[in-house]
């Protein structure tokens, strides 16, 4: 069965340093999101992507976020400059169309630790 | 704005007996509704949905739910325990009206299901 994949599964970096969280979504499906949990919190709503370009975005998503499809396989998120609140896991996720009865499908996630 | 409460943090049940998690929800127009489940380590998994039709919706498993427009809720049931469905189960819901592909989700109900 298709999956979502990420990678790394655990990353660690150093507060004010770049990190680039990668996905590869199931390969038909035309929507792609980032979400995060904090340790013990709710999963959040980050983005969604469609059609090359942000299609939604909450406020958590500011500037230091960024997103990309660089290639027809790849989703990736990346964070400019990481504060130690940004520690969580991330979430990539997927689904085949843009109407909105369709499932998401989930990665296993990414642990991000700042330190 | 739209949200979603489970109201327990924890469910013990006995395997063999039934069980219930409970969700409510609140949007503006009519809702999608989604339960995932997710295991130690690993991502979210997709349960079940609603979209419309008939309230009472199955899903893997053996987990079903139930569409209650009037009580605004969506509780998830089995009605027989597994000790192997004990995991962090997650409600989520999609505004139809807003036109956004995001899900809200609720803070997570962990099962612990006993021998």
């Amino acid at each position: 069965e298709p999956e979502v994949t990420q990678t790394p599964s655990h990353q660690v970096t150093q507060m004010g340093q770049e990190v680039i969280l990668r996905c590869v979504p199931i390969s038909n499906h035309l929507y792609f999101y980032w979400y995060r949990q904090i340790l013990g919190q709710k999963v959040e709503f980050l983005v969604s992507f469609y059609n090359n370009e942000i299609s939604e975005k909450s406020e958590i998503f500011d500037d230091q976020f960024s997103v990309e499809r660089p290639d027809g396989s790849n989703f990736t998120l990346k964070i400019r400059s990481t504060k130690l609140e940004d520690s969580a896991m991330y979430f990539c996720a997927s689904s085949e169309w843009e109407q909105g009865a369709d499932e998401q499908y989930f990665g296993p996630g990414t642990r991000l630790t700042v330190t | 704005a739209q949200s979603v409460a489970q109201p327990e943090d924890q469910v013990n049940v006995a395997e063999g007996n039934p069980l219930t998690v409970k969700c409510t929800y609140s949007v503006s127009g009519n809702p999608y509704l989604f339960w995932y489940v997710q295991y130690p380590n690993r991502g979210l998994q997709f349960l079940l949905k609603y979209i419309t039709g008939d309230n009472l919706v199955k899903g893997s498993y053996g987990f079903e739910a139930e569409f209650n427009k009037s009580q605004t809720s969506f509780h998830l049931k089995k009605p027989s325990a597994l000790v192997s469905d004990s995991a962090l189960y997650f409600c989520a819901v999609r505004d139809i009206l807003s036109g956004f592909q995001k899900l809200v989700f609720g803070t997570g109900t962990r099962l612990l299901v006993s021998p």
